[in-house]
């Protein structure tokens, strides 16, 4: 059974550095293309970055400089490691897995979701 | 950069039949999925690459996409689908992955 569960949520300062995590069972994260996306509270889903099965890694405007997607296959785990936190970093992260039938291309809907982590950013 | 555009809100009688668009210049040519989200839970995806449904989701679910807006269908509505509906397409020129702004759908 495929599982995603998000840890590393917390309140932080602004200015300050957290690091997400996504511990995946069920299945190999190296092996698909994984996301991290995050909502704000009580507003819309927000896409955060994705890394690819090969290791490119792609960020949204707001977060780029700022955030880093990176895996350990050993833990089989993805992370989200996030610098320079602002206000408007605030919300519920949510890593995702991209579906990919094992042969092909992976494609860019998510299949499975984790429940989420909450990040609040204030002083 | 692309934007996709949903109406805020839409309310539907049960069994009657809702139509949730998702607008964008072109969109037909992209492919576009569709995400149910309940108050406190994570999404689930309802429809994918246009008009295909996942195991377990209801026939009662169907997608288009053609023009400028994809449509997210659902006939004879119940209670439980009230929630909250996104669209998403992958931006192959940006390489960013985009969602609509999302729209309530309320079962009067």
């Amino acid at each position: 059974e495929v599982q995603l569960v998000e840890t590393g949520g917390g309140l932080m300062q602004p200015g300050g550095s957290l690091r997400l995590s996504c511990a995946a069972s069920g299945f190999n994260v190296s092996t698909h293309y994984m996301s991290w996306v995050r909502q704000a509270p009580g507003k819309g889903l927000d896409w955060v970055s994705i890394i690819y099965s090969g290791g490119t890694t792609y960020y949204a405007d707001s977060v780029k400089g700022r955030f880093t997607i990176s895996r350990d296959s050993s833990k089989n785990t993805l992370y989200l490691q996030m610098n320079s936190l602002r206000a408007e970093d605030t919300a519920v992260y949510y890593c995702a897995r991209h579906f990919y039938d094992g042969s092909g291309i992976p494609d860019y809907y998510f299949d499975y979701w984790g429940q989420g982590t909450l990040v609040t950013v204030s002083s | 950069s692309y934007v996709l555009t949903q109406p805020p809100s839409v309310s539907v009688a049960p069994g009657e039949t809702a139509k949730l668009t998702c607008g964008a210049n072109n969109i037909g040519i992209d492919t576009v999925h569709w995400y149910q989200q309940r108050p406190g839970q994570a999404p689930v995806l309802v429809v994918y690459d246009d008009t295909d449904r996942p195991s377990g989701i209801p026939e009662r679910f169907s997608g288009s996409n053609s023009g400028n807006t994809a449509t997210l269908t659902i006939s004879r509505v119940e209670a439980g689908d009230e929630a909250d509906y996104y669209c998403q397409v992958w931006d192959s020129h940006s390489d960013h992955l985009v969602f609509g702004g999302g729209t309530k759908l309320t079962v009067l």
